[in-house]
């Protein structure tokens, strides 16, 4: 079965730029699987950052951004703040009313 | 603004049915056969997709929980829901309702805590 993948814990300095992953374990992530990324903080309801692949969310600072990176979809943060600090998961839309959450990558920023 | 928020037992015995109902405010439950999902969360771990349903009733069930979810929608009420059957601790979770805009959540309930425990 296939499975999304993303990176466990990724780390960041203050106002560096880091690129968060979401691939398949079998086969290439392309603009089809509509990626989305969501941001989570601890206790509360994730919010969407960016979806099909590269759009933005309604007021979502445009240090967000998404894109195909090789096989994988991309979200890249610019400028990284203190409280980018907190969980991120994709979602792929894997065909035939079936979505697949990533196992979500933990920003630290230190 | 559309507004969603889940409602149901927080405690449910291991071996029962658990009940959700998502009520959607702000908007139509019903416009452009809009399609309304169910994700859940365990404790310290990460989001698993259960599946959704669209306004005229069609469901699309995660395969690894079909034999054991039921969905349904009632438009009159404003309100879509969720049946869980036979649940074990595993099922112990946050359960988000949530409207798909496209090809994604766009909006989220605030979520429901729902433990399994005799």
């Amino acid at each position: 079965q296939t499975v999304v993948t993303q990176e466990p814990s990724v780390s960041v300095s203050p106002g560096g730029t880091v690129t968060l992953t979401c691939g398949l374990s079998s086969g290439s992530v392309s603009m089809s699987y509509y990626a989305s990324w969501y941001q989570q903080t601890a206790g509360q309801a994730p919010r969407t950052l960016i979806y099909n692949t590269n759009t933005r969310s309604s007021e979502v600072p445009d240090r967000f951004s998404g894109a195909i990176l090789g096989n994988n979809a991309a979200l890249t943060i610019t400028g990284a703040h203190a409280d980018d600090e907190c969980d991120y998961y994709c979602v792929l839309y894997m065909g035939s009313g079936i979505w697949m959450f990533g196992g979500g990558t933990k920003l630290t920023v230190l | 603004q559309l507004q969603l928020q889940e409602s149901g037992p927080g405690l449910v015995k291991p071996s029962e049915t658990l009940s959700l109902t998502c009520s959607v405010s702000g908007g139509s439950i019903s416009r452009n056969n809009d399609h309304w999902a169910w994700i859940r969360q365990p404790p310290g771990k990460g989001l698993e997709w259960m599946g959704c349903i669209s306004s005229s009733g069609n469901t699309y069930y995660n395969p690894s929980l079909k034999s054991r979810i039921i969905f349904s929608v009632d438009t009159a009420k404003h309100q879509f829901s969720l049946k869980v059957t036979s649940v074990t601790a595993t099922d112990t979770a946050v359960y988000y309702c949530a409207k798909l805009g496209g090809y994604e959540p766009d909006y989220w309930g605030q979520g429901t805590l729902v433990a399994v425990s005799s």
